[in-house]
Order: structure tokens, then sequence, then C-alpha cells
């Protein structure tokens, strides 16, 4: 049974650009949630994907988008990097919507330079 | 402004001791407590929760103990193994909440 996976592992990129994260929920699940990690804190919530439809949103600009696919997949785009976007990028996956339960996958790193 | 507060970043335990690890809340609506354990290029992991209703909830080694007037959580691990050497992360949720609300973590490091 697979649990939550990302893609990719790491990532490098320069102030400005855009940059695309993908998730794939553990099998069974059917709601997506992204969280970023910066160093040294832990892990805040940006937003919540449900039935292909952002459900929640967190402190976090408009820069940052998601989308979620008909196979609850999902993606996290962030525009206009900043440095301070740099963070590990975690995907976590449930099911039926809000959850108590979430399982998380290994994250994405994300540096920008 | 910080809802969930972890104040030890660090913690060091020998082997077959008590490992206790603490965290403070402010937000009186959270509906129940989580623990997540951290290896490094790992997700974290769900360890324990405990509902809001409880003061104490016990699985295996892992103990969480609630005091809702303090807004004071802790996790006791007894008997400490090296293998439990990893950051925890303190959470909390609303019943009706999405969002985890995540302590900033402290490393435990367990020694043989």
């Amino acid at each position: 049974d697979a649990g939550v996976t990302q893609s990719p592992t790491h990532l490098i990129k320069t102030r400005g650009q855009q940059v695309t994260l993908r998730c794939s929920p553990k099998s069974g699940h059917d709601t997506v949630s992204w969280y970023q990690q910066a160093l040294g804190q832990g892990p805040q919530f940006i937003f919540q994907y449900y039935e292909e439809e952002e459900r929640q949103r967190g402190n976090f600009p408009d820069r940052f988008s998601g989308h979620q696919f008909p196979n609850y997949s999902s993606e996290l785009n962030v525009n206009a990097l900043l440095l301070g976007d740099s963070a590990l990028y975690l995907c976590a996956s449930s099911f039926g919507g809000p959850a108590l339960e979430q399982f998380f996958g290994p994250g994405t790193r994300l540096t920008v330079l | 402004d910080q809802q969930v507060k972890q104040n030890s970043p660090s913690l060091s335990v020998q082997e077959g001791r008590i490992s206790i690890l603490n965290c403070d809340y402010t937000n009186s609506m959270f509906d129940y407590f989580l623990w997540y354990k951290k290896y490094p290029a790992e997700g974290p992991t769900f360890l324990i929760s405990i509902s809001s209703i409880k003061d104490k909830n016990e699985d295996g080694r892992f103990t969480v103990f609630l005091n809702k007037s303090a807004k004071h959580l802790s996790l006791h691990i007894v008997p400490s193994q090296p293998g439990d050497s990893a950051v925890y992360f303190c959470a909390a949720i609303t019943q009706a909440g999405t969002a985890l609300i995540f302590g900033k973590g402290t490393t435990l490091s367990v020694s043989s």
C-alpha cells in the first residue's frame, strides 16, 4: 500500500521564477493538504483540497495556488519566488475532508537562490 | 502569534529513562491534540493523540497528559530507546477545523 508520495525530492530555483510541486495521496484518501516547514519551525498550513476545491486556506499570499485532479493527486504552485520561500513543502492526505488523522509525505526541499 | 508552543528546542535522555516533552497552547477552542515524530528526510508520522475531554491517553510506551486549566500537555516516553531519537512536534486542531497547528518541535536524543 503506497503512502503519500511527493515529487521532486529537491528543487533549486532563482528569485522570480515559478515552481510546481506534486503530491499523490495515500491509497483510498481523497483530501490533500499542503504545509510549509521553514528551517527551525514547525509545519505551517497552506491550504487543503477536497473534491477538487480549495476548502480552507492558511495565511499565505496569492502567489501560492493549488489544484486537485480527479484522481485526487494535487499540485502546489508558487509564483514570483522569494528567498523566504525556501523551505520543506509537505503534503498530507486524509479521507473525507477535514480529518484528525493526516498522513504526511517525505516533502520537497525547495531552495530559492 | 504562536498558538502552540514547544519551549524546549532539545532534550537529551539516557536509554531506559523517561523522556518528557512539553507543549503549551493558547487557543481554548482546540478539540484535539496530537504528537508527531519526524526523522530526517521523512515526513512527520502520527504518534498519539488526545481529545480535549480527556486528561490522559496511553499507547504502549507513549502517554500523553492534558491539563486544560493550564493549557499544557506533555508526552511521556517510558522507557526511552535510541530509536526514539527524532524531532517531536506537538499539534492541535479544532473539531471543525482542517489545519493542524504545529509547534516548532523538540529534538529528542536518546543515548545508549
